[in-house]
């Protein structure tokens, strides 16, 4: 079945460190891909996402491209701040139905 | 546009009672809404799938004696804990899929339910 894995963590930077979280997926079909950010006792909210092979996903400094050869669909970005500590979930979703979820990443980010 | 919101935010219960967990689209009309339950530090786990004016779906191992959901307009679906326990304790999510319009087919979500059961 369809399925996403993404790097475990905790990931702890310094500000201003460069952030990769590694995901990569396993389906059939062409799935749209997800970023989710979700922040201490809240709810998930859209980062970013990519529809298409190719695809660049991008919003408040991170950065995902859709791989379709690598199957992977990696989040960046250049310089994090302590604001970006949260736990960020890599999703696919294929035509518009169930969302899997990859099991999450922690970042921590220090002053 | 597409907010997804949820009633209560923050529920404690006694042991034994049930819990009504609200989910509405705001600004569209949810022809799909999930029901999503969340352990401390884990991912997203998937319960049920609900269409308007049917039945829910639900995935394997959730029973749907113990959470009863109802997608009673385009906009509302509801999720009933019934006799609750404390391991029944966790985040609930929902989320909403818009079947027409800017959004369609998009899958929003919502700020998510603690459930607290003494």
């Amino acid at each position: 079945g369809d399925s996403v894995t993404q790097m475990e963590g905790p990931v702890t930077l310094s500000e201003e460190a460069f952030l990769t979280i590694n995901c990569t997926y396993t389906a059939t079909g062409y799935p749209s891909l997800f970023w989710y950010v979700q922040y201490p006792g809240e709810g998930l909210q859209l980062l970013l996402k990519a529809t298409k092979a190719d695809d660049k996903g991008s919003n408040k400094g991170f950065e995902a491209t859709y791989r379709k050869e690598t199957t992977s669909f990696h989040l960046e970005k250049g310089s994090v701040q302590v604001s970006d500590s949260a736990v960020y979930f890599c999703a696919l979703n294929t035509g518009g139905f169930k969302t899997i979820f990859g099991a999450g990443t922690r970042l921590f980010v220090k002053a | 546009g597409a907010v997804v919101s949820q009633h209560p935010s923050r529920v404690i219960c006694k042991s034994g009672t049930s819990v009504k967990i609200e989910c509405r689209s705001l600004d569209f009309q949810a022809t799909t809404m999930f029901w999503y339950r969340q352990f401390p530090k884990q991912s997203l786990m998937l319960m049920a799938t609900s269409n308007e004016g049917s039945k829910a779906t639900y995935e394997q191992g959730v029973e749907k004696d113990k959470f009863l959901i109802n997608h009673a307009s385009l906009t509302l679906s509801t999720l009933t804990v019934t006799s609750a326990h404390p391991e029944d304790s966790s985040f609930y999510i929902c989320s909403a899929r818009a079947g027409t319009g800017d959004f369609r087919n998009e899958q929003f979500f919502g700020p998510g339910t603690r459930l607290t059961v003494l």
